[in-house]
C-alpha cells in the first residue's frame, strides 16, 4: 500500500507557481521522498527526490518539513505542458516504488 | 543520453494467446524493473532485476508471466496464456543501482489489449 496521501486533483493558472502537497506521516529515517509525473500516454517521468534537505533542480523544488512528515513539490512557473498526474512516493533500501493514485494537476490558460 | 526503449508500442491479442515485450535500459544501468499499469491506477512493480539476477518477483503472476534479462542488459517480459485482466500498459524502468538514492527512469510502455 502507498504510504503517502495526496489531493486527488488541483488546478493552477499558467505562469503561476504550482504547489503540490504530500503527507507521509509514517516515513522512517532512511526513506527518501520521490516525485514523478505522468503525462497522458507516456511513462512516469522522474522529477526530484530528497531525504531531509530541500532540493532544487531545473524542473522543480522540493520542500520537506523539518519533521519529514510532509513535503511540497513546487513548479515555479507552470506551463500547459505541466498538466499531468503527479506521484509522491517514499522508498528505501531496494527502491521498490509503490505508486498511489497521485494528484491530477491541470494547468489552465 | 538515450532513454529506456520499449517495443512494441501497442499490441492487440486474443485471450489465451501469448505475447512478449522487449526493453532496452539506459546504458550502464544495472537495475531493471517491469511495472504493470492498469487504466486509472498507478504502476505496480512486477519484477526487479539487478544485473541478470532477480531481486524481487513477489508480485509477478508466475503461472502465466515470465521475465528474463540475459547478459544483464536487455530484458523480455512474456505472458502465456493471456487473460482479459492482463489488459494494461507494461512499463520498463532502469536505474544505476537498486538503492533508494538512485532514481528510476521509465520508458513509454507497451499498451496491451486483450480481446
Amino acid at each position: 500500500d502507498a504510504k503517502t496521501t495526496q489531493p486527488t486533483s488541483m488546478d493552477c493558472a499558467e505562469g503561476r507557481a504550482a504547489n503540490l502537497p504530500c503527507n507521509h506521516s509514517t516515513i522512517s529515517g532512511n526513506e527518501y521522498v520521490y516525485w514523478y509525473r505522468q503525462i497522458h500516454s507516456q511513462g512516469p517521468q522522474y522529477i526530484i527526490h530528497g531525504l531531509k534537505n530541500n532540493e532544487t533542480n531545473e524542473m522543480a523544488s522540493l520542500i520537506i518539513t523539518e519533521d519529514r512528515k510532509s513535503s511540497t513539490l513546487i513548479l515555479p512557473h507552470a506551463t500547459l505542458r505541466d498538466t499531468a498526474v503527479y506521484y509522491c512516493i517514499v522508498t528505501q533500501g531496494a527502491q521498490k516504488l509503490v505508486f498511489g493514485q497521485g494528484t491530477r494537476l491541470t494547468i489552465n490558460p | 543520453e538515450a532513454g529506456v526503449a520499449q517495443s512494441p508500442r501497442y499490441k492487440i491479442i486474443e485471450k489465451r494467446q501469448s505475447v512478449a515485450f522487449w526493453c532496452n535500459p539506459i546504458s550502464g544501468h544495472a537495475t531493471l524493473y517491469w511495472y504493470q499499469q492498469i487504466l486509472g491506477q498507478g504502476p505496480k512493480l512486477l519484477i526487479q532485476f539487478q544485473n541478470n539476477g532477480v531481486v524481487d518477483d513477489s508480485q509477478l503472476p508466475k503461472d502465466r508471466f515470465s521475465a528474463e534479462r540475459l547478459k544483464g542488459v536487455d530484458s523480455t517480459l512474456k505472458i502465456q496464456p493471456a487473460k482479459l485482466e492482463d489488459s494494461a500498459v507494461y512499463l520498463c524502468a532502469s536505474s544505476l543501482g537498486g538503492w533508494a538514492k538512485q532514481p528510476q527512469h521509465f520508458g513509454d510502455g507497451t499498451r496491451l489489449s486483450i480481446l
